[in-house]
C-alpha cells in the first residue's frame, strides 16, 4: 500500500544529542514537509523540500536541519541547539509543487527529551 | 501571529446532535481551505476542502460553511456520532508564495453515546 512511513514511533533523548527521524514516501510525491505539533498550537511547520536536493525553512526551522537526497526520503534531525525538542514530529507530502491540493501525512514520531 | 484562528479549543456534543467549529483569517489571499481530522496517536487526514468561489460544500455528514466577507469559514458535522471523537483542524493557504498550509490551533471534539 502506498503511503508514508515514519521512524521511530517513540524515541527518548538526552539532552545534548543529536536525534533522526525518519521519513520515508512510497507515494511519488514531489514535495514532502516536517510539520512539529504541540499541545494547544495545531501544527509548526519546520521544513519542506518540493524537489529532490533542494529545501526551504519553515516557521520553526531553528535547531532542524533535513536532507533530500532521494525522492522518497526526507530525514529530519533535531540538533542539540533545538531548545524544547519534546514534541510530537509530523511527516507529509504532496503530489506536486503546488500550495493546494491533498497532504498525506505519516503516523507521527514522539520524541521525549529527559 | 496565527494566521487561522480557530475555536473553540475543546466541544463535547451528544450523539445525533450537531458539531460546529469556527475559523478566522486574516490574509484574503489565502484561496484553499481544507479541514483535517486527526485520531489520537495517528497523523490528520484530509477531511474536506472548500475554495473561496462556494459558500458551501457537503460530503455526507460534513459540511464547509464559506463567507468570504467575514473571512469565516466552519464545519458543521451533522448527526455526531462517537467515531467522529477526534481533533479537527481548519487550514487555509494561497496559490502562490513560498509557505504551504497555515494550521488553526485545532478542535477536540467529543461525541457522547
Amino acid at each position: 500500500d502506498g503511503g508514508i512511513t515514519q521512524s521511530p514511533k517513540y524515541l527518548f533523548r538526552k539532552e545534548g544529542q543529536n536525534v533522526t527521524l525518519s521519513c520515508e514516501q512510497n507515494l511519488n510525491h514531489d514535495a514532502m514537509y516536517w510539520y512539529r505539533q504541540d499541545p494547544g498550537q495545531g501544527l509548526r511547520l519546520i521544513y519542506y523540500s518540493q524537489i529532490v536536493n533542494d529545501f526551504q525553512k519553515g516557521d520553526i526551522a531553528e535547531g532542524y536541519s533535513v536532507s533530500r537526497e532521494k525522492k522518497e526520503s526526507f530525514p529530519l534531525t533535531v540538533t542539540s541547539a533545538q531548545k524544547n525538542p519534546t514534541a510530537f514530529y509530523l511527516c507529509a507530502s504532496r503530489v506536486d509543487r503546488g500550495l493546494t491540493g491533498e497532504l498525506f501525512f505519516g503516523e507521527g514520531s514522539r520524541l521525549t527529551v529527559l | 501571529q496565527q494566521q487561522v484562528k480557530q475555536s473553540p479549543q475543546s466541544l463535547i456534543v451528544q450523539k445525533g446532535g450537531i458539531s460546529i467549529i469556527n475559523c478566522a483569517y486574516e490574509n484574503t489571499a489565502f484561496d484553499y481551505f481544507p479541514w483535517y481530522q486527526q485520531f489520537p496517536g495517528k497523523g490528520p487526514a484530509l477531511l474536506i476542502a472548500i475554495r473561496p468561489d462556494v459558500s458551501e460544500k457537503k460530503e455526507g455528514r460534513f459540511t464547509i460553511s464559506f463567507n468570504k466577507s467575514a473571512k469565516q469559514f466552519s464545519l458543521h458535522i451533522m448527526d455526531s456520532q462517537p467515531g467522529d471523537s477526534a481533533t479537527y483542524f481548519c487550514a487555509a493557504s494561497m496559490e502562490t508564495g513560498a509557505n504551504n498550509l497555515f494550521f488553526g490551533t485545532g478542535t477536540r471534539l467529543t461525541v457522547i453515546p
